[in-house]
């Protein structure tokens, strides 16, 4: 079981309301991602960091902003949540130094907005 | 355009059964495949990760094999428990970038029937 923990699990929430998505891991990996899932299609990357002060764009355009104050901590933030932001996200982390290295995902926020 | 295509989209067996699933893809410049499972309202968890100079590679009931030739990777399961059904991930990356892309299929749907 990976030590890679996201809360809440399930989101409800009305239009225009800002809300943040937590993701925090204790294996002290450097490289953290978010990726956008709708049921039966495939993951796409939104966000992801090299390490703390570190944050790019995933291939997947999103209204949404990331932060890294801390190693450990990746959270996501929707200023204004649409319904259009309605899917799950999913926070994943690994080591920098290795091109094959194993990502290891967190459980995802199921996220709906009326 | 790199893409990674899964087959069949679904499938459904009677428990104790073997089963195998494929994946073809046409990301270049290659890294290496991986296979992941994926249970419903879980994150992704990793099962084999293979590079380019790797044809197989097991994980206890599950073995992966990968054609870098043909662009063609399969995942067999043997004897197959209720535990099996779950979502299977074909996701390949590309050594083009330091981040080391990932490119994510769509999933093979497993229901393993008692």
């Amino acid at each position: 079981e990976a030590d890679i923990y996201q809360t809440p699990r399930y989101l409800v929430i009305g239009t225009g309301k800002k809300i943040t998505l937590e993701c925090s891991q204790t294996m002290g990996h450097d490289k953290m991602y978010w990726y956008q899932q709708d049921p039966g299609m495939e993951l796409h990357l939104i966000h992801y960091s090299y390490g703390v002060n570190s944050t790019e764009k995933g291939d997947l355009s999103s209204e949404s902003t990331v932060s890294r104050i801390r190693t450990e901590h990746f959270p996501l933030t929707l200023e204004s949540a649409r319904p259009s932001h309605t899917s799950q996200y999913l926070c994943a982390s690994s080591e920098l130094h290795q091109k094959t290295d194993t990502q290891y995902f967190g459980p995802g926020t199921r996220l709906t907005v009326l | 355009k790199n893409q990674v295509e899964q087959s069949p989209q679904s499938l459904i067996i009677l428990e104790g059964k073997n089963c195998t699933l494929q994946c073809n893809y046409t990301v270049s410049p290659f890294s290496n495949l991986r296979w992941y499972k994926q249970d419903t309202g879980r994150g992704p968890v990793s099962l084999t990760i293979m590079t380019f100079s790797e044809n197989t590679k097991s994980n206890g009931r599950y073995t992966a094999t990968l054609d870098a030739d043909t662009k063609q990777s399969s995942l067999h399961i043997t004897a197959s428990q209720l535990s099996d059904s779950a979502s299977y991930i074909c996701v390949v990356a590309d050594r083009g970038s330091t981040l080391g892309r990932l490119y994510f299929g769509r999933g093979t749907q497993l229901t393993v029937w008692p």
